[in-house]
């Protein structure tokens, strides 16, 4: 079964515009990985996040891990056409050598 | 120089054929995974090697079978192709068990 619930699975925003997604899972983790994959590319990492309540930065990217390390969110402030893509965070229970378990992840369309 | 490289990026091939993805990382990387991504977009993880060691064997059918001649390399051959195989399977490797992934362009491949 899928062990990390993302949403929403697709959002279409103006430019301008802030986007968010959500990942959820029902045990807690061990960290969080994000990803962004272009269309038509490859997953590319974007960050990992370790700590209890952890928030971290990237430009208009913000990150942030629950105190509870269950549930986790990226956040885009004024989206742009170069972000386009899909986001997908990756869980880690901590349980087996590299055992991501990936979101179904969120597919970002900006329209200009 | 690119530093996860899978090939071939295209296979067309007609069901029941036997068809094989090679990859090789030159990030000096102790594991590799194979990841199937399917039209939605899902990607599930397939198999993880970690020096030449499987470590992870989803529930995959036997058909799939990985070889991890050094650690630098990570072959998939797929015995007896079937439609429901048509996906992109990207390769991919970390230092470590809890760090970040690094994936290949992808193998797009079309089973007719």
């Amino acid at each position: 079964g899928q062990q990390v619930m993302q949403i929403p699975q697709y959002q279409h925003v103006q430019e301008g515009e802030d986007f968010t997604t959500y990942c959820n899972s029902s045990t807690t983790l061990s960290n969080i990985q994000w990803y962004k994959q272009r269309p038509g590319g490859h997953p590319v990492f974007l960050i990992q996040l370790v700590k209890s309540g952890e928030v971290k930065k990237q430009k208009r990217l913000t990150f942030q891990f629950g105190e509870a390390k269950k549930n986790s969110s990226l956040h885009i402030t004024a989206t742009q056409t170069t972000d386009v893509g899909t986001y997908f965070c990756a869980a880690d229970r901590g349980s087996t050598l590299g055992r991501l378990y990936f979101g179904r992840g969120t597919q970002l369309t900006v329209w200009p | 120089d690119t530093a996860v490289s899978q090939t071939p990026k295209y296979l067309v091939t007609q069901m029941g054929n036997d068809k094989s993805i090679k990859c090789e990382q030159n990030l000096g990387h102790d594991t590799m995974y194979w990841y199937k991504q399917d039209s939605k977009k899902f990607l599930k993880i397939m198999f993880s090697y970690n020096n030449k060691e499987l470590i992870i064997n989803e529930t995959v059918p036997n058909r799939f079978s990985p070889k991890s001649p050094d650690k630098a390399h990570l072959n998939l051959h797929i015995n007896s192709l079937e439609l429901g195989d048509s996906a992109v399977y990207f390769c991919a490797s970390s230092q470590t068990n809890t760090g970040e992934l690094f994936f290949g362009e992808g193998s797009r491949l079309t089973v007719l």
